[in-house]
């Protein structure tokens, strides 16, 4: 159980293109969904916590016009990074938890490369 | 807000033995404690987890142990084979639901 589905896995493309990243759980309802960038050899760093229905927080120094998170569903957020740059070339993760006490179960990430 | 300490950042054991890795955390009241296992190009596993009115818990050959006082917790992982080799990652929150503070990772590589 608690499975997350986090989709595409890699992303190439050129600078300037927009791109979404989709972080579904499968067999539960993720009341709270998080986001996390991680650069190589270090550790996660929060971007921001979104809950069903409701608008993103966001994180200290996190541009939230530059990272869009939308959470319509209790099955579905989406990350999407606008007018990408090369500078924003990472590993994206998204996690999920259902309610009450339930820990935080994460997808297996997004590489995204922009050239 | 929450800081969590992790040491060491790389930890090379021999295949059968014993490896522990260890977080100090700064605040109080912080009191859930997870870890995770993070594999290669892999999201983070949740492989174990201790609540702040336990003191220790196992499952298997990996076992957590927790000090309140000394705001301390660590991971063993007894017997390592060469598939316990990743990246292990401790946190600490408030509550099991809210947002994580990690440690900053150790690498971990079990030689055969």
């Amino acid at each position: 159980g608690a499975v997350v589905s986090q989709h595409p896995s890699r992303v190439i493309c050129k600078s300037g293109t927009s791109v979404k990243i989709e972080c579904r759980s499968l067999d539960f309802q993720a009341t709270t969904m998080f986001w996390y960038r991680q650069f190589p050899k270090q550790s996660l760093m929060l971007m921001a916590t979104s809950n069903e229905g409701s608008k993103a927080t966001y994180e200290q120094g996190v541009e939230k016009d530059k990272f869009l998170i939308n959470h319509a569903s209790l099955t579905l957020s989406t990350l999407t990074v606008t007018s990408a740059h090369p500078e924003d070339s990472s590993f994206y993760i998204c996690s999920a938890r259902g309610q009450g006490r339930e820990p935080q179960h994460f997808g297996d990430g997004t590489r995204l490369s922009i050239l | 807000g929450e800081n969590v300490e992790q040491h060491p950042s790389t930890l090379s054991v021999q295949e059968g033995d014993s490896a522990v890795i260890k977080c100090t955390y700064s605040d109080s009241a912080s009191n859930y404690f997870p870890w995770y296992k993070q594999e290669l190009g892999k999201g983070p596993q949740l492989i174990i987890d201790i609540r702040s009115n336990v003191g220790e818990k196992k499952d298997q050959r990996i076992a957590v142990t927790l000090n309140k006082t000394a705001k301390h917790f660590s991971l063993h992982i007894t017997e390592t084979q060469p598939e316990d080799s990743a990246v292990y990652f401790c946190a600490a929150t408030k509550a099991a639901g809210n947002k994580l503070t990690f440690g900053g990772g150790t690498r971990v590589l079990v030689k055969p």
